[in-house]
């Protein structure tokens, strides 16, 4: 399975900043995922990054809010904007699953907005 | 529409007790996916199983099995002689394409 390394693992960030996170893989792959978990909740997907074009998102998800880049097949970031403590969240990436195995997830990133 | 439902939210057992999750799922699709993760504290998703739609066997792994049946729309997982490492929240999900589905996930203590 894919190796995804996810950084930073953690950040405490003040309201009305913004925060990038990465994701790079140890594979090419063609489809990666951002996910978002709010506390004690599951996982809501974001968007899904296609390397070439633009991200789709999902329903109550919106590029100025989160944009999102893809420039080659092994990465991607995914930026929280203007944050607000509401934006308090994990947010993971994963990539989609290669035979017999499911999706593989990054370790995630813990962000906290005060 | 998809849909996945952890009936159980939270579950508390004493160690060496056997858990079974339920895991119930929605779909119109003939070919989906389904899948266990594991949630510990530390926060990552561990990936635990994967079935196809088209593959009924149960499943057995350590302690760990799984029970898929399509005529109840169900994929149970069972954690035998549990152990306080075994402590997390556990989501089932549900993949017809290129989407995932999670569902709310059950959240399992295991005490000494």
């Amino acid at each position: 399975s894919a190796v995804i390394s996810q950084k930073p693992s953690r950040d405490i960030c003040q309201r009305g900043t913004s925060l990038t996170i990465q994701c790079q893989v140890d594979s090419q792959v063609t489809m990666m995922f951002w996910y978002r978990q709010q506390p004690g909740q599951s996982l809501t997907l974001i968007a899904t990054a296609n390397q070439g074009s633009e991200a789709t998102y999902e329903s109550g998800f919106v590029i100025d809010k989160f944009p999102i880049s893809r420039p080659n097949l092994t990465f991607s970031t995914l930026t929280v904007s203007n944050m607000s403590p509401e934006d308090s969240s994990i947010y993971l990436c994963s990539v989609i699953p290669t035979l017999d195995y499911g999706y593989t997830f990054g370790s995630g990133t813990r962000l906290t907005v005060v | 529409a998809q849909k996945v439902t952890q009936a159980q939210t939270e579950i508390s057992v004493v160690e060496k007790e056997d858990v079974t999750l339920d895991c119930v799922y929605e779909t119109r699709d003939t070919t989906y996916y389904l899948f266990w993760y594991k949630q510990p504290p530390s926060g990552e998703l561990v990936f635990l199983i994967r079935r196809n739609s088209f593959d009924e066997q149960n499943e057995i792994s350590g302690r760990y099995s799984w029970n898929f049946q399509k005529s109840t729309s169900s994929f149970n997982f069972t954690i035998t002689a549990s152990q306080v490492v075994d402590s997390a929240v556990y989501f089932c999900a549900l993949s017809g394409g290129f989407k995932t589905i999670f569902g709310a996930g059950t959240r399992l203590f295991v005490k000494a």
